[in-house]
């Protein structure tokens, strides 16, 4: 099973700052299979970025993904009140198509 | 786009069944793999079952394996996950998931239907 490893668990921050989460995988995870959600209290999850760098459609270009092999990294480059959420990671590239614990960023 | 519309939740006694629906609507259905997402009260997405789209390939995570079935009807552009043996760590939110078109990415969330598993 690969186990994704998010860092850090929260980041306090203030809108208009510059958000850096980082997603650790335990073995290789192909660039195309791995995606960031956002998830805001009582919503259904929200798929942000997949094959580690694509904006999915209706995403801001405030958010950028980037990274490969075991190392991914999902980037806010200025916070706006609504991007106060948990972020997840998650690959699909083998089964089981884990999630990482998430990582708040709050305020 | 597409929409995913969860029912069947409820709550339930340990040991007990329950048949999840998935109702899909706005998509051809059967070109799509589904998947089925699960999370605890305050706690993160924990994977749960994928079935491809003509049914052929499925998964597991192993916290289910053995208890859960999921299947599909394309016909009825439906997707199903069938809990048996439940247990109280089974309690969640369960969504129903689509893979986005060539994406590999979870593109549509359902809203979600919850489980309780309670004496």
């Amino acid at each position: 099973e690969i186990v994704l490893t998010q860092s850090p668990g929260t980041l306090s921050l203030s809108p208009g700052d510059r958000a850096t989460l980082s997603c650790r995988a335990s073995q290789s995870v192909s660039s195309s299979q791995l995606g960031w959600y956002q998830q805001k209290p009582g919503q259904a999850p929200r798929l942000l970025i997949y094959g580690a760098s694509s904006r999915a459609t209706g995403i801001p270009d405030r958010f950028r993904g980037s990274g490969s092999g075991t190392d991914f990294t999902l980037t806010i480059s200025r916070l706006e009140p609504e991007d106060f959420a948990v972020y997840y990671c998650h690959q699909y590239t083998t089964p089981p198509f884990t999630f990482g614990p998430g990582t708040k960023v709050d305020i | 786009e597409g929409q995913l519309v969860e029912s069947g939740g409820g709550l339930v006694q340990p040991g007990e069944s329950l048949r999840l629906s998935c109702a899909t609507s706005g998509f051809t259905f059967s070109r799509y793999e589904m998947n089925w997402v699960r999370q605890a009260p305050g706690k993160g997405l924990e994977w749960i079952s994928y079935i491809s789209a003509g049914g052929g390939t499925i998964y597991y995570a192993d916290s289910v394996k053995g208890r859960l079935t999921i299947s599909r009807d394309n016909a009825k552009k439906s997707v199903f996950l069938q809990l048996n043996s439940l247990r109280v760590e089974d309690t969640a939110v369960y969504y129903c998931v689509r893979d986005g078109w060539k994406l590999d990415a979870f593109d549509l969330w359902g809203q979600g239907t919850m489980v309780t598993v309670s004496s």
